[in-house]
This record gives structure tokens, sequence and C-alpha cells, in this order.
């Protein structure tokens, strides 16, 4: 069945780096867009960043334009998100979605948690 | 930035109910609107797209409408497992946006 399953959450201090994965199966990854959205805890949904299905095309929302790099292994059926400069306002559930027009699959998210 | 504004911000209905939630856009998104249901501790999924769409395997008490700026969301007969979050996103500009969430609650 189609699924993606994020990876890579942990504790990390303000200033820290992190790298999200995403491991996509059940379709064929590379014909799909993919991005990242995040949830802080007990609030709503953000959406963070867009990669195209090939890489050439790239979106950020400001509030992380700068500082995370969105990129794609097709051969690997992987998606990443690595995460510099992390503030403690980027806590939250990291979420990969599929897009085909619309994101209508997402993983179970992986826990990011910035604090000294 | 596009704007997504939803209303009420928590909804109490009784089960059996009909229930209509609302998302505004700050300006025209044309269809392209979507609709997302979030229970605690999962992660969302999609129950619209293109404003009015059902997506693969949701029930037809769930039906959308609208278009351009004023959008809504209707659930005609609540079940007990349609109690959630509600969250609208538009994909018709970058960045997407998605509106604060509605949550449906039990009255």
């Amino acid at each position: 069945q189609v699924q993606l399953v994020e990876s890579g959450g942990d504790l990390v201090k303000p200033g820290g780096s992190l790298r999200l994965s995403c491991a996509a199966s059940g379709f064929s990854f590379s014909d799909y867009y993919m991005n990242w959205i995040r949830q802080a805890p007990g609030k709503g949904l953000e959406w963070l960043s867009y990669i195209s299905r090939g890489g050439s095309t790239i979106y950020y929302a400001d509030s992380v334009k700068g500082r995370f790099t969105i990129s794609r292994d097709n051969a690997k059926n992987s998606l990443y998100l690595q995460m510099n400069s992390l503030r403690v306002e980027d806590t939250a559930v990291y979420y990969c979605a599929r897009e085909g027009g619309v994101v209508d699959v997402w993983g179970q998210g992986t826990p990011v948690t910035v604090s000294s | 930035e596009v704007v997504m504004t939803q209303s009420p911000a928590t909804l109490s209905v009784s089960p059996g109910d009909r229930a209509t939630l609302s998302c505004r856009a700050s300006q025209s998104v044309s269809s392209n609107l979507a609709w997302y249901q979030q229970k605690p501790g999962q992660a969302p999924r999609l129950l619209i797209y293109g404003a009015s769409t059902r997506a693969t395997g949701i029930p037809a008490r769930f039906s959308g409408s609208g278009s351009g700026t004023e959008f809504s969301l209707t659930i005609s007969s609540l079940q007990s497992e349609d109690f959630a979050v509600y969250y609208c996103q538009q994909y018709n500009n970058w960045p997407r946006t998605f509106g604060q969430g509605t949550k449906v609650e039990i009255k």
C-alpha cells in the first residue's frame, strides 16, 4: 500500500542541525511532487517546502527559507529535509506529504524538539 | 500570501446532525481548495479537493462547495468518527497556506 515513513526527528539544542528522511513505498515516487509540512504542539498545519518530481523546482515558506533545504533521491525513493540553525519555534511534528496536484498522502510524522 | 480563515473555531454538534464549516481566502484561489480531517495523534487525511471532489474512500456525507474566496464543507449527518479537527488549504498560490482549523466536538 501507499506509505510514507519519516525518520530523523530528535531533541536538538537551539542553533543545531538535523536531517529528516522520508521513505516512500507503494507508488512510483519519481512521478510525484513532495512536500514537508509541520505542526507545532497544539497548533495548526504549516506548509514548509515543496520539491518537483525531478528536483528542479523548489519552494520554501519564509519561516524556513535559508535555514532548511529540501532534496530527494528518486533512486532511493526518499525525500529529505536538512534543517540548520534550528530555533525553539521549530519544535513540531514534521510530516512528509505526497502531492499529485493536491497533497493526498501523509506520513505519520516525526517529532522535532528544539530546546536547551 | 493567501490568508485562509476558517469559522467557527469550534462547532458543537450532536451525532446525526448536520455540520457546516466555512473557509474564506484573502484572495481568489479559484477551485484549488482542499479539506483535511485530523484526529488526535494522527496525520491529516484528505477529504475534498478541487473544492468539491471527494477523495477516494470518503463517504458521501462529506461534501464541499464554493469557489474564488468562499468555501464550505458540509457533513450531512455526523457520525461518531467525524468528531475531529478540519483544515482547509489553498493550493493555487505559493506559499501553500492552511486555515487555522475548525474543531467539531460532540454537543
